[in-house]
Formats: structure tokens, C-alpha cells, sequence
């Protein structure tokens, strides 16, 4: 069974940082398979990253997503105010499952 | 414009079976790229997929809740159904419908969520 390890839990940052938040796999999986969301308080989960590195429709081009193997990364190049939310991954191994999410929140 | 809307009680007793409808606009639920899931969020925690079902019937669950759930559709109503069994304390919490894509290539990923229906189990 596939576990996903998100890090850090929480990420304290400044708007106009840089943010890098870390999903990492027990074992080596398909980035094929590999999503990142962002939730909001009180709001349902945001498509953000598919395919470990293409954007979804609408989403900021600060948003990007890279890695391979049991490491991948979401980069926020400059926060902006609405950024500040929890991201969560997502991968597929016989069923879908998500990390446990990072929270990025205001210094 | 796609649109997911969950519908059903807010609150259900214990050992009651909950019954939670999503109503699909702006898509077919018989398209052949997506399927049709429920997902579940108890509060302060992270997401957990329930299971989905496919434009041809054919259902997939989580282990965990699988002799519990039953996901099924209303092609007639473009809507799809979770019913879950023996409710505990333990299955309070926001449920979700989504639209899983499934590509060609294989990417998959949850494109479109309704906005949740909080469900409490008590008595």
C-alpha cells in the first residue's frame, strides 16, 4: 500500500514568498497519476496540478508542479493573499488516495 | 458550466442508512471519460474517497466502507447516488461529490466538486 507523506504540515509564510511544499510516496509511483488541490476554509478542494506537472484550467501560472518517482514538489512562486489555504496531493494505486494535506499560513 | 450539488440530511441517527444525491449539470453522467465519486472530509481532517461509479454502472470502493456503500445513477435526473449504511458517529462528516477524469494517457485526478453537505450522526 502506497502512503503519501506531505511536508511540512504547516508553512508559514509572507505574501510575495516563494512557497515549496513537498508530497512524498512510501514507494516509487507514476506521476501520471499525481494531483494537487487547494482547499480553502469552508470550500470544497481546487483542481490545481494533473499529471504531476500540467496546470488545470484557470489556475495561476505562479502554480507549478514538478518531480518524479517518490519525490514531487508544488511551487507557488509569489503568495498572494488568496493563496493561503491547505494543498493536498493525490495519487491512484488501485483506488484514488490523498497526503494529509500541508497548510500554508500567514507569518 | 459543470456543476455538482449534493443534496440530502444533515443529520441521520445511528445505525441509519444515509442517503446523499448529486445533481449534475452542465454534463452527462453517460460520458465515457469520467467517473462519479464520493468523497468525504470528517472535520479538521483530510479527504477520503468513498468510491465512484462509471458511465457503464460498474462500481469501485474503498475498502474500508465497501460492505456499506452503495453508489448508483438516475440517467433520467443526470444524477448520481451514495447510500452508506450502519452509521456511526465516526461517518460525521462533509461529504463531497466530484467528477473524476480518467484520460486517454491515464491521468486521472477530481476536476469538479460540489460544495459538500455536512452530515452529523446523532441521535
Amino acid at each position: 500500500e502506497i502512503v503519501l507523506t506531505q511536508s511540512p504540515g504547516t508553512l508559514s509564510l509572507s505574501p510575495g514568498e516563494r512557497a515549496t511544499l513537498s508530497c512524498r510516496a512510501s514507494q516509487t509511483v507514476d506521476g501520471t497519476y499525481l494531483a494537487w488541490y487547494q482547499q480553502k476554509p469552508g470550500q470544497a478542494p481546487r483542481l490545481l496540478i494533473f499529471g504531476a506537472t500540467t496546470r488545470a484550467t484557470g489556475i495561476p501560472e505562479r502554480f507549478s508542479g514538478s518531480g518524479s518517482g517518490t519525490d514531487f514538489t508544488l511551487t507557488i512562486s509569489r503568495l498572494e493573499p488568496e493563496d493561503f489555504a491547505v494543498y493536498y496531493c493525490q495519487h491512484y494505486d488501485n483506488s484514488p488516495f490523498f497526503g494529509p494535506g500541508t497548510k500554508v499560513d500567514t507569518k | 458550466q459543470v456543476q455538482l450539488q449534493e443534496s440530502g440530511p444533515g443529520l441521520v441517527k445511528p445505525s441509519q442508512t444515509l442517503s446523499l444525491t448529486c445533481t449534475v449539470s452542465g454534463a452527462s453522467i453517460n460520458s465515457v471519460d469520467y467517473y462519479w465519486s464520493w468523497i468525504r472530509q470528517h472535520p479538521g481532517k483530510g479527504l477520503e474517497w468513498i468510491g465512484y461509479i462509471s458511465n457503464s454502472g460498474n462500481t469501485y470502493y474503498n475498502a474500508s466502507l465497501e460492505s456499506r456503500v452503495i453508489i448508483s445513477t438516475d440517467t433520467s435526473k443526470n444524477q448520481f447516488s451514495l447510500k452508506l449504511s450502519s452509521m456511526t458517529a465516526a461517518d460525521s462528516a462533509m461529504y463531497y461529490c466530484a467528477r473524476y477524469r480518467v484520460t486517454i494517457l491515464g491521468v486521472v485526478f477530481f476536476d469538479h466538486w460540489g460544495q459538500g453537505i455536512l452530515v452529523t450522526v446523532s441521535s
